[in-house]
């Protein structure tokens, strides 16, 4: 158990739609990344927040924002779901901002467009 | 950012030290090399970090020469439970990108 925490595990929605995805880091740690991670691929980062602001961003569509919140845990937002957002979204989060401090990881959300 | 290249896959068999090499040729000063391991429908976990020279912990040793060009994670006596993706990052910034990483199949 990493001690980050994501919720839902697994969500199915229709085409169109939007979902939030919660995380909640480790105790004490202020750093927060999301990623997004397709069917037999790599690890797309989407954006990082330290301490409430947005620190760096990766390849995050418009349609997908995310923020975090003043006790620390994150949400992502995604609309207008197409079928090709279907992927696991990783949460993870650290105690510093750089990204020397060792990155840890929740389980995933599993999200499924139909 | 320092763009990173690994091996696409590795195989090796059960009790062997195995090898996994990172080039890294534009590695920045202020840089710092991590290595993740991820098994399937899990998220990645952190193995070990290093600046230079050599970094060792319980599970694993990391060799950076002092050109800092490449580094090597070397995993003593794999088991079939080290059949995994391993993630060689090369960072002093913000975004931790993750390459394609290289599959390492541990056979019995």
């Amino acid at each position: 158990d990493s001690g980050v925490t994501q919720t839902p595990k697994h969500l199915i929605t229709a085409t169109g739609q939007r979902v939030t995805l919660r995380c909640s880091p480790r105790s004490g740690d202020l750093s927060v990344y999301w990623y997004q991670q397709s069917l037999d691929q790599g690890l797309q980062f989407l954006i990082q927040y330290y301490n409430g602001e947005e620190r760096a961003k990766g390849n995050i569509l418009e349609r997908f924002s995310a923020q975090q919140f003043p006790d620390l845990h994150s949400e992502l937002n995604l609309s207008s779901l197409e079928l090709g957002d279907s992927a696991l979204y990783f949460c993870a989060s650290s105690v510093g901002s750089d990204g020397r401090t060792e990155a840890f990881f929740g389980q995933g959300t599993r999200l499924t467009v139909v | 950012l320092a763009k990173t290249t690994q091996p696409i896959s590795m195989d090796s068999y059960e009790g062997q030290e195995v090898n996994i090499t990172c080039s890294h040729n534009n590695i920045a000063t202020n840089d710092y090399i991590t290595w993740y391991q991820q098994f399937p429908s899990q998220g990645p976990r952190f193995i070990i970090q290093g600046y230079k020279t050599k970094v060792t912990n319980e599970v694993a040793s990391l060799f950076i020469p002092a050109d800092r060009k490449s580094s090597t994670l070397s995993l003593p006596r794999v088991s079939l439970s080290d059949t995994a993706v391993y993630y060689c990052l090369v960072h002093s910034s913000y975004k931790l990108i993750f390459g394609s990483g290289t599959r390492l199949l541990v056979r019995p």
